[in-house]
């Protein structure tokens, strides 16, 4: 079954410093997306992606963060100069089509450290 | 303001003994609400679509059914194996591609 993957699974890194966090979307899917859960909280929206652009983001999406898709695979979220409070869980997902009765389909995560 | 609420935020169960998990939520023109199983340190696994008032879906031991106003998911004769958050969540009004999460219900089966 086509599935969502992840790299790195887990990320330490010191604050201020910068990381990217790699994502394989299925490979038919056209709308990609990352959301973040700290820890005992709800998973919540960062970025929508489509057609090489932002399609919608969320007001913690600021200028600390960008999204690309580098190549026809991969999909990857930057964070520059990292905060403490940025640590978390980041989940990619993708889905066929917007509104897709199959829903939003998730990766594994990565688990971010900020130190 | 587009809000979803899960409740009980933990539900301890005994094998086999039947429950259902409350999803409700305030959102304007409601594109489909979604259910979803997430294990520890794992990401959300999709489970139904539910688009409009009445519709039910099924899966194993699972129904999810859908109202104006909120959606259950019914869980019948459950097993250790189900233990897990379930989480709810619907698209933003206006939109389809963020989904806004409930905070989960924390389901533990005991044998």
């Amino acid at each position: 079954e086509p599935e969502v993957t992840q790299t790195p699974s887990h990320q330490v890194t010191q604050m201020g410093q910068e990381v990217i966090l790699r994502c394989v979307p299925i490979s038919n899917h056209l709308y990609f997306y990352w959301y973040r859960q700290i820890l005992g909280q709800k998973v919540e929206f960062l970025v929508s992606f489509y057609n090489n652009e932002i399609s919608e983001k969320s007001e913690i999406f600021d200028d600390q963060f960008s999204v690309e898709r580098p190549d026809g695979s991969n999909f990857t979220l930057k964070i520059r100069s990292t905060k403490l409070e940025d640590s978390a869980m980041y989940f990619c997902a993708s889905s066929e089509w917007k509104g897709s009765p199959e829903g939003q389909y998730f990766g594994p995560g990565t688990r971010l450290t900020v130190t | 303001e587009d809000q979803v609420t899960q409740s009980p935020e933990a539900l301890r169960l005994q094998e086999g003994e039947s429950s259902s998990l409350n999803c409700s939520y305030t959102v304007s023109g409601l594109r489909g609400l979604f259910w979803y199983r997430q294990d520890p340190g794992k990401g959300p696994e999709f489970l139904f679509t539910l688009y409009s008032a009445g519709e039910e879906k099924e899966k194993e031991r699972l129904k999810a059914t859908l109202t104006k106003k909120e959606s259950f998911l019914h869980i019948t004769a459950p097993k250790p194996e189900d233990s897990a958050t379930y989480l709810c969540a619907v698209p933003f009004s206006g939109g389809y591609n963020k989904l806004i999460f409930g905070a989960g219900t924390r389901l533990a089966v005991h044998p």
